[in-house]
């Protein structure tokens, strides 16, 4: 059975600091991961994919098989970045999305 | 237009009311869902619809019904619900269900079971 881990509940940043959100994954499969992002009264919005390997925001996320890890990062984190931040998996033959349990970023001045 | 919208954005209702929470989007999408979220929570799945047919249901109680009456809407009818079914409850869409495209949510139905 899949599963998402995110260990931090809680994470605060100081503005400027660097910031690492942690995500480990269990699949047998092939995963597709994804890092969505929900600001304070906002819809929940997709953040990341692994397959485009692209930077939004400022933050990146590298896929490690090995570590079974896909690790959400900024170098200086700002204000604005506070939001819940959620791991997701798109396994199984059904291709539905596991979430993790969320990391709350909060971003102080 | 990019975005999946959802009504009411609130709902109270008691345990012997029957609603429906409805939810539309224009982007041409072949798959929608349902979720339920509890406060500071991750989503969880509840149905899922693809090609306006209901393949996943996940053992959600039968005092839950969705529907999806053509390819560019969903409502999920409330019958008997219970207290602890208030949540936030979230529509979503994506281009295909067996692939990696990304969902789409919408802003979700706050609802209250008195």
């Amino acid at each position: 059975a899949q599963r998402v881990t995110q260990p931090e509940k809680l994470l605060s940043v100081f503005k400027g600091a660097p910031v690492e959100l942690k995500c480990n994954y269990s699949y047998s499969g092939s995963p597709e991961l994804f890092w969505y992002v929900q600001y304070s009264r906002q819809r929940l919005q997709l953040l990341l994919r692994h397959i485009s390997r692209e930077s939004i925001k400022g933050f990146t996320a590298d896929l490690n098989k090995g570590e079974t890890s896909f690790h959400l990062k900024k170098p200086f984190a700002q204000e604005e970045d506070s939001a819940m931040y959620y791991c997701a998996l798109n396994s199984g033959s059904a291709r539905q999305l596991t979430f993790g349990s969320g990391t709350q970023l909060t971003v102080l001045p | 237009d990019t975005e999946v919208t959802q009504t009411p954005k609130h709902l109270v209702m008691g345990m012997t009311n029957k609603k429906s929470l409805k939810c539309e989007q224009h982007m041409g999408h072949r798959a929608m869902y349902w979720y339920k979220q509890k406060a500071k929570k991750p989503p969880e799945l509840m149905f899922v619809y693809s090609y306006e047919k209901l393949s996943i249901n996940e053992s959600v109680p039968s005092r839950f019904s969705p529907e999806c009456p053509n390819s560019s809407l969903l409502n999920l009818h409330l019958h008997a619900l219970q207290p602890e079914d208030s949540a936030l409850y979230l529509c979503a869409s994506s281009r295909d269900r067996t692939s990696s495209y990304e969902q789409y949510f919408g802003p979700g139905t706050r609802l209250t079971v008195t």
